[in-house]
């Protein structure tokens, strides 16, 4: 079936210091990507997506682009801030109808 | 980018006693949410995915009888956990398809329930 594979946490960095959480997928045909973002205590907000190959999304600084050859999504920031710290998770899904596939979620903690 | 509104954000109820949680999608039509689980330092489960107007569809391992799904409009979807148990306390997530943009989801806040 499909599935979504991504890094284990917890990451910590430092203030400024780059970020990648990779992520990789399985899937049957051709997906939509995602990232999701929560903060403590809070749902899930969407960070940014894409919808086919060599689409790369973008926001808050945060970027990932759709690599069909090698079926990954890896989230990049190039200088995280503190308030950055949450868990992270990436998605896939195939239709309208059918739920999100999730990662396991990545906890990236940004010390000052 | 579109509101899902899921209420309340905690409740606390006593052991066998049911509790219902609320989930609306405030400026779109949802005719597909889905409910999610979330265990403390978990990824999402997936419990159940409810289309407007028919039964859900109950993902295996999840009690029907114990996690009621309505979904009587495109904009409401409830989630009643019945004769609740201390081991039924979690993290219980919506979630909502815009119908007229497929590709999108978009999650509510989230509900902290605590059985005692």
């Amino acid at each position: 079936g499909d599935s979504v594979t991504q890094m284990e946490g917890p990451v910590t960095l430092s203030e400024e210091a780059f970020l990648t959480i990779n992520c990789t997928y399985t899937a049957t045909g051709y997906p939509s990507l995602f990232w999701y973002v929560q903060y403590p205590g809070e749902g899930l907000q969407l960070l940014l997506k894409a919808t086919k190959a060599d689409d790369k999304g973008s926001n808050k600084g945060f970027e990932a682009t759709y690599r069909k050859e090698t079926t990954s999504f890896h989230l990049e920031k190039g200088s995280v801030q503190v308030s950055d710290s949450a868990v992270y998770f990436c998605a896939l899904t195939l239709s309208g109808n059918t739920p999100l596939v999730f990662g396991k979620g990545t906890r990236l903690s940004v010390i000052a | 980018g579109a509101v899902v509104s899921q209420h309340p954000s905690r409740v606390i109820c006593k052991s066998g006693t049911s509790v219902k949680i609320e989930c609306r999608s405030l400026d779109f039509q949802a005719t597909t949410m889905f409910w999610y689980r979330q265990f403390p330092k978990q990824s999402l489960m997936l419990m159940a995915t409810s289309n407007e107007g028919s039964k859900a569809t109950y993902e295996q391992g999840v009690e029907k009888d114990k996690f009621l799904i309505n979904h009587a409009s495109l904009t409401l979807s409830t989630l009643t956990v019945t004769s609740a148990h201390p081991e039924d306390s979690s993290f219980y997530i919506c979630s909502a398809r815009d119908r007229h943009i497929s590709t999108e989801a978009f999650f509510g806040q989230g509900t902290r329930l605590t059985v005692v």
